[in-house]
Formats: C-alpha cells, sequence, structure tokens
C-alpha cells in the first residue's frame, strides 16, 4: 500500500492561473510530509514540509501547502502560477509499515505545463 | 557542502557491459538513499544505507543489480549485466537522522543501454 498518492498526473494551466496539486496520505501517527519540485531536466527539490503547528506551510516561490487531518490531504498550492513553474512535483512521506521516518516514499509526480 | 555529488551526469554502455554508478553524499548526512526514474514506474526507492549499512534493499529489481557503501563519503550502485530495460535515471540522495530532516539529491545520472 502506498503511503502517499497524487491524483493528477498531468496537469496544464495557463499563466497566472491557480494552482492546486492534490496529494492523500494513508498511513495514522506522527505525519510528516513534503513537497518536492523536479524542474526539467534537474534533480529534486524541496519546496516545503510539514510536521506540525499550524497547517498551512509556506514554501519557496510562492508555493504553499494545507495539511487537513481530517481528509488526509497535504495539498499543494500557489495563486498564481508562472511559465516557470514548469516542472513535475511530486508529494512524500514516511512508508505504511513506519520506520521511524528516516526512509521517504513519493508519490507518482504531477506534470505541470504552464502555458506562457 | 557541494551537495550531493554523483558520477558520472551520463551514461551509454551496451547491453551485457557492467556499469558502475557513484554517488558521494553530504558531510555528516547518516542516511544514503537510491532511487531510478522513468516514466512507465516514476520514482522508485532501490536501497537504502544507514551509517554504512544497507538497511533495505528490497526495491533492488534483481541480482544484477549491487550497491555498497564502504564508508561514510563514497557509495556504489552496479549493474552486471546490464539490460536495456535498466534505461532511467538512477538519483542518489542523502539527509541526516531524524523523521523532520528532508533528503537531498544528486543532480542524477542517466543510464542508457544500448
Amino acid at each position: 500500500a502506498q503511503s502517499v498518492s497524487q491524483h493528477n498526473h498531468h496537469v496544464i494551466l495557463s499563466e497566472a492561473a491557480s494552482l492546486e496539486l492534490g496529494c492523500n496520505y494513508s498511513y495514522g501517527g506522527t505525519v510528516n510530509l513534503f513537497w518536492y519540485v523536479q524542474y526539467p531536466g534537474q534533480h529534486l527539490q524541496l519546496l516545503l514540509k510539514y510536521f506540525s503547528g499550524d497547517p498551512l506551510v509556506k514554501g519557496i516561490k510562492g508555493f504553499e501547502a494545507e495539511f487537513i487531518k481530517s481528509k488526509f490531504s497535504f495539498n499543494l498550492r500557489k495563486p498564481s502560477v508562472q511559465w516557470s513553474d514548469t516542472a513535475e512535483y511530486f508529494c512524500a512521506g514516511p512508508p505504511p509499515e513506519g520506520n521511524a521516518g528516516n526512509m521517504l516514499t513519493f508519490g507518482g509526480g504531477t506534470r505541470l505545463m504552464v502555458k506562457p | 557542502d557541494a551537495g550531493v555529488i554523483q558520477s558520472p551526469r551520463h551514461e551509454v554502455t551496451e547491453m551485457g557491459q557492467e556499469v558502475t554508478l557513484r554517488c558521494k553524499p553530504i558531510s555528516g548526512h547518516d542516511y544514503l538513499f537510491w532511487y531510478r526514474q522513468t516514466m512507465m514506474r516514476g520514482l522508485e526507492l532501490l536501497i537504502y544505507f544507514n551509517n554504512n549499512v544497507p538497511i533495505d534493499d528490497s526495491g533492488m529489481p534483481e541480482d544484477r543489480f549491487s550497491a555498497k557503501m564502504p564508508n561514510a563519503s563514497f557509495s556504489t550502485l552496479k549493474i552486471q549485466p546490464s539490460e536495456p530495460r535498466d534505461s532511467a535515471v538512477y538519483f542518489c540522495a542523502s539527509k541526516r537522522l531524524g523523521a523532520r530532516t528532508e533528503a537531498f539529491f544528486g543532480q542524477g545520472t542517466r543510464l542508457t543501454v544500448v
């Protein structure tokens, strides 16, 4: 069983549109969730992370994510996307069986294309 | 710190040849991970090490794949013999101990087996 899942595989938006990418997690207990971004031809980079506290997390480049415990969700948002946001976005968390949180499993990724 | 360093960045080899991918993690990090990324299967964890010891290699696809970490600053992923279906981008990542620490990724090695 996958611990994190992303249901949107491909998203196409025009510049200035608002973005929301879905991520759902399927485990209980301590929640440690991450969003990574992979620009074309590059490696994964951390956008933001959530462990506890304020469920609205601010990240780099104007991204934010909201942890909603009742929905087991950690969706990524950006009010106004730019062409340079074209990339693949990955949600990540610990595996279902747990291992003290030192291993990360990744969702299937969402490819975002922003049209200029 | 220069980040996680992988070499080579690109590798093209013929089927049946041995391929060795290399990784230098960030100094002081306790964990090292090898991932494989393909269009079909996404990002898959192959194996990870804690303090140079392999902890979980259940993601290694076959006996043709092996990984070592002889010391805290170096790891290799070897494929012998290589096959065309091994073509992928292989990422190495490292992190500090703790559930709240993020993993840092290298630039990846794009492997093409012809």
